[in-house]
């Protein structure tokens, strides 16, 4: 499996942009690049993915460099709500691959 | 309701007993999983079920078995607990054939081999 680096921990303060860095850098052509959240307390949660593309929906950005050797999640307003374990995760294209968590990247929001 | 449910929620057993935690689902997917997470580590997959009749080991299979009663259902066991295997289980579940594949997950059990 194609692995991803994150860094450990990050800080924000509240309703400013957040942007969380993945890279892959061993990344292959057929990969998709998925984002989920854990909250406290809680299961994981899809956040977005994607291919090549930049992506936009309802709870986030992810921007791909244009290489797709890093990727970037963008929280454009971080609320305190957002304070959670960000994982960055390659997931091959084709049927049978499982998704595999690493340590991901624990989010504080600041008051 | 919970689309992905698990039960328990929490569980303290002794070194030896036999221990089983269930997964339902009512999302109609076919693909479910078992995860373990151990504090500050990430998810590692014990276990995944693609369909009814089929069970495949994940990375850390031993000491553990499945079994999956039907769509809806998926079983994971510990034969004979042992404190090592203190940790938080996830459930979760996908449906499968797309390339817009989503894992969703169950609140979590919270087990503990004393």
């Amino acid at each position: 499996d194609a692995k991803t680096t994150q860094p450990n921990s990050m800080e924000s303060n509240e309703e400013e942009p957040v942007h969380l860095p993945c890279n892959h850098s061993t990344i292959s052509g057929t990969d998709y690049i998925h984002w989920y959240r854990q909250l406290p307390s809680q299961g994981p949660e899809y956040v977005i993915h994607g291919l090549t593309s930049n992506v936009n929906n309802r709870m986030a950005s992810l921007a791909i460099a244009e290489d797709r050797k890093s990727s970037t999640l963008i929280l454009h307003r971080a609320t305190l709500r957002d304070a959670a374990v960000y994982y960055c995760i390659l997931r091959p294209r084709f049927l049978g691959q499982n998704f595999v968590f690493g340590p991901g990247t624990r989010l504080s929001v600041l008051p | 309701d919970a689309d992905v449910t698990q039960t328990p929620r929490n569980r303290i057993t002794k070194t030896g007993k036999r221990i089983m935690l269930e997964c339902s689902q009512t999302k109609g997917h076919d693909r479910m999983y078992w995860y373990r997470q151990d504090p500050g580590l990430g998810l590692r997959l014990i276990y995944y079920s693609f369909d009814v009749k089929d069970i495949n080991k994940g990375e850390i299979s031993d000491g553990y078995s499945v079994s999956r009663q039907a769509q809806a259902k998926f079983s994971l066991s510990l034969e004979s607990a042992i404190p090592n295997q203190t940790a938080l289980y996830f459930c979760a579940t996908s449906l499968g054939g797309t390339e817009n594949e989503k894992l969703f997950f169950g609140s979590g059990t919270q087990l503990s081999v004393l």
